[in-house]
């Protein structure tokens, strides 16, 4: 079945501790996405990826990183920097012919 | 500065009670508005995309509808299993991002 891949489920992070979320996609989407959502928040944009080894910053980078190597693979780390890591995180691909976002199922990430 | 408002926060129906939720945006340019489900601890489902004013779109029991300034997502006699939270996005022109509203929460009694 095509579709996103999130992994792992639940994580958590120890005070001053990488850690690193994987999104693998087999849909052969160009464009990947992480968002971050917080209860009583709308979804809001840790990272893009329009093409492989390239990405930009969305509205809320810092303490985030990001690397694209291969098409189908967009995993995101959450660096000792970002001071309120706890929140549920979503990954996200778009094709090129239909302009939809389609999501993983999510990393609940807490901390310990 | 663009943006999503969508209303209400909650919203409780008994089963059968038909209604609609808004998702009222204000934007540069519209390239799309999206809706998605999204269920407690998952992650949010495409419903539907529309793309002009006038234009609808059904499934079901939903239907979303857009104008030059909102959407309606309109549930008709509505079950249980429609409990979830609605989510409405736009994407602007020259871009590939969306931006999200904090969505709907419907829950739907027997």
């Amino acid at each position: 079945d095509g579709g996103i891949t999130q992994s792992p489920k639940y994580l958590f992070r120890k005070e001053g501790q990488n850690v690193t979320l994987s999104c693998e996609q087999n849909l052969n989407h160009d464009a990947m996405y992480w968002y971050r959502q917080d209860p009583g928040q709308g979804l809001r944009l840790i990272y893009y990826s329009q093409i492989v080894n390239d990405f930009q910053k969305g509205d809320i980078a810092e303490g985030y990183s990001v690397s694209r190597e291969k098409k189908e693979s967009f995993p995101l780390t959450v660096t000792s920097a970002q001071k309120n890591p706890t929140a549920f995180y979503l990954c996200a691909s778009r094709g090129v012919t239909k302009n939809i976002q389609y999501f993983g199922a999510g990393t609940r990430l807490s901390v310990l | 500065e663009d943006q999503v408002t969508q209303s209400p926060e909650a919203l409780r129906l008994q089963e059968g009670e038909s209604s609609s939720l808004n998702c009222s945006y204000t934007v540069s340019g519209l390239r799309g508005l999206f809706w998605y489900r999204q269920d407690p601890g998952k992650g949010p489902e495409f419903l539907f995309t529309l793309y002009s004013a006038g234009e609808e779109k059904e499934k079901e029991r939903l239907k979303a509808t857009l104008t030059k300034k909102e959407s309606f997502l309109h549930i008709t006699a509505p079950k249980p299993e429609d409990s979830a939270t609605y989510l409405c996005a736009v994407e602007v022109e020259a871009t590939n991002k969306l931006i999200f509203g904090t969505g709907t929460l419907l829950a739907v009694q027997p």
